[in-house]
């Protein structure tokens, strides 16, 4: 499955099957992004960051591509499973001046089981 | 240490009355953070700390709003004469070093409603 952030803020996808979330950043000047994840009533947990001299950078299960051609982020996660499903946020910001990040309006993933 | 902790977890007050969040970071982080998140959106910056300082304050932060950092520690996020606008979970995140930008940690957060 896959969304477009803003025009799709919920994504449904099969256990098992991959996810794609996307997220456009606003500002070219930004250096450093950030995927966090928020399931309901807590906080926001980091899942993965990027700077901007990377394309691409994994952990577990999951991948952040960053295209900064065209402001584009996207977080893949592999093998979805119920325990992923949230709200996802991509953030963006500047590692060397910056303290403050804007975050994105979000993606809810659903998971079915 | 457990994390970033928040108090209280959910605030209800009434409108005009004056409000104050407590947050504690993760032990030896010297920078801290405070957002507010509206339903449905993202967490938006209001302030910033390294240390004691508040290095950074959002356009969001108004005059009824203030924070601080006494000690370098906890931090207290007040709102005076509160407004049904002010109305959201307010959250507070911690991160080390100095310098680069490292992975922030957040609390799970103050609901406040105003009624």
């Amino acid at each position: 499955g896959e969304s477009v952030g803003l025009h799709l803020p919920t994504l449904s996808v099969q256990e098992g099957d991959n996810s794609i979330i996307n997220c456009a950043y606003s500002n070219s000047a930004s250096d450093y992004f950030i995927w966090y994840k928020q399931e309901s009533g807590k906080g926001p947990q980091f899942i993965i960051d990027i700077r901007s001299n990377m394309d691409k950078r994994q952990g577990q299960r999951v991948t952040v591509l960053l295209n900064k051609t065209v402001k584009h982020l996207s977080l893949q996660i592999a093998a979805t499973q119920p325990g992923d499903s949230a709200v996802y946020f991509c953030a963006e910001g500047l590692v060397n001046t910056g303290n403050q990040f804007y975050f994105g309006t979000g993606t809810s993933l659903t998971v079915i089981p | 240490d457990t994390g970033v902790s928040q108090d209280p977890r959910h605030k209800i007050t009434k409108r005009g009355q004056n409000v104050t969040f407590r947050c504690d970071p993760i032990s030896e982080h010297n920078r801290l953070y405070w957002y507010r998140q509206t339903l449905g959106q993202g967490p938006e910056f209001l302030t910033y700390f390294q240390n004691e300082a508040q290095l950074e304050k959002s356009r969001l932060l108004s005059d009824r709003f203030s924070a601080e950092r006494p000690k370098g520690s906890f931090s207290t996020l007040e709102i005076q004469r509160t407004e049904q606008g002010d109305s959201a979970m307010y959250l507070c995140a911690s991160s080390p070093g100095t310098g680069r930008y490292t992975e922030a940690f957040f609390g799970q957060g103050t609901r406040l409603t105003v009624v």
